[in-house]
């Protein structure tokens, strides 16, 4: 079975790290990319960025471009997802989503989503 | 950024309804649109892909259609089970999705 499957919740103080992890199984980890989706309370869905599990390509929203890191660890199939310093806005559901992407087609989708980790931040 | 305006942000319908809902994005995205179903407290389903391919599993009452900057999502004949979030999202430069539109029961 394809499957996604993230680290469990964390509760952290503001200005700890923090690394959730979420690891691929039952297909090959670099045939496909690896992004990262926030869903704070009761609110939708932000895109938060992406790797490429192959060379370890990121690509990030400028919302998120230097407030996190993503990495892959290829041997384990897992990707990562960074913070150096938590603020308590960053309390949150983080997913993971498998990039679908068939090349010169408009097929280009998140068709694999892990179970989300809830990462609380408070002092 | 491009950025994905959803609308309506909620609406109610009935059992049996025809509910549409509109995405429109800031910059033509040609078709690189997806749908998705999120349920509370579980993570989001993919619908449609590459704005009118229905996902394999998906009932055939959800529809889309739309390119450039202007999408829909139809459901035909609204079920009980259908009762949910929907997200649109752009996928045609990085990434994007829409606040999305949450369908209530009437």
């Amino acid at each position: 079975e394809v499957q996604l499957v993230q680290s469990g919740a964390e509760v952290k103080k503001p200005g700890e790290s923090l690394r959730i992890s979420c690891k691929a199984s039952g297909y090959t980890f670099t045939n496909f990319w690896i992004n990262w989706v926030r869903q704070m309370p009761g609110k939708g869905l932000e895109w938060m960025g992406r790797i490429d599990p192959t060379d370890s390509y990121t690509n990030y929203s400028p919302s998120f471009q230097g407030h996190v890191t993503i990495s892959v660890d290829k041997s384990i199939s897992t990707a990562f997802l960074q913070w150096s310093s938590l603020k308590a806005s960053d309390t949150a559901i983080y997913h993971c989503a498998r990039r679908w992407y068939i090349n010169a087609s408009p097929t280009d989708a998140f068709d694999i989503w892990g179970q989300g980790t809830l990462v609380s931040v408070s002092s | 950024d491009i950025q994905m305006t959803q609308s309506p942000s909620s609406l109610s319908a009935s059992v049996g309804d025809r509910v549409t809902i509109t995405c429109r994005a800031s910059q033509s995205v040609s078709s690189y649109l997806n749908w998705y179903q999120q349920k509370p407290g579980k993570v989001p389903k993919l619908l449609i892909f590459a704005a009118s391919t229905l996902q394999s599993g998906v009932p055939s009452r959800f529809s889309g259609s739309g390119s450039g900057t202007d999408f829909t999502l139809t459901i035909s004949s609204l079920q009980p089970e259908d009762f949910a979030i929907y997200y649109c999202q752009q996928t045609y430069s990085s990434s994007t999705f829409g606040q999305g539109t949450k369908v209530e029961i009437k």
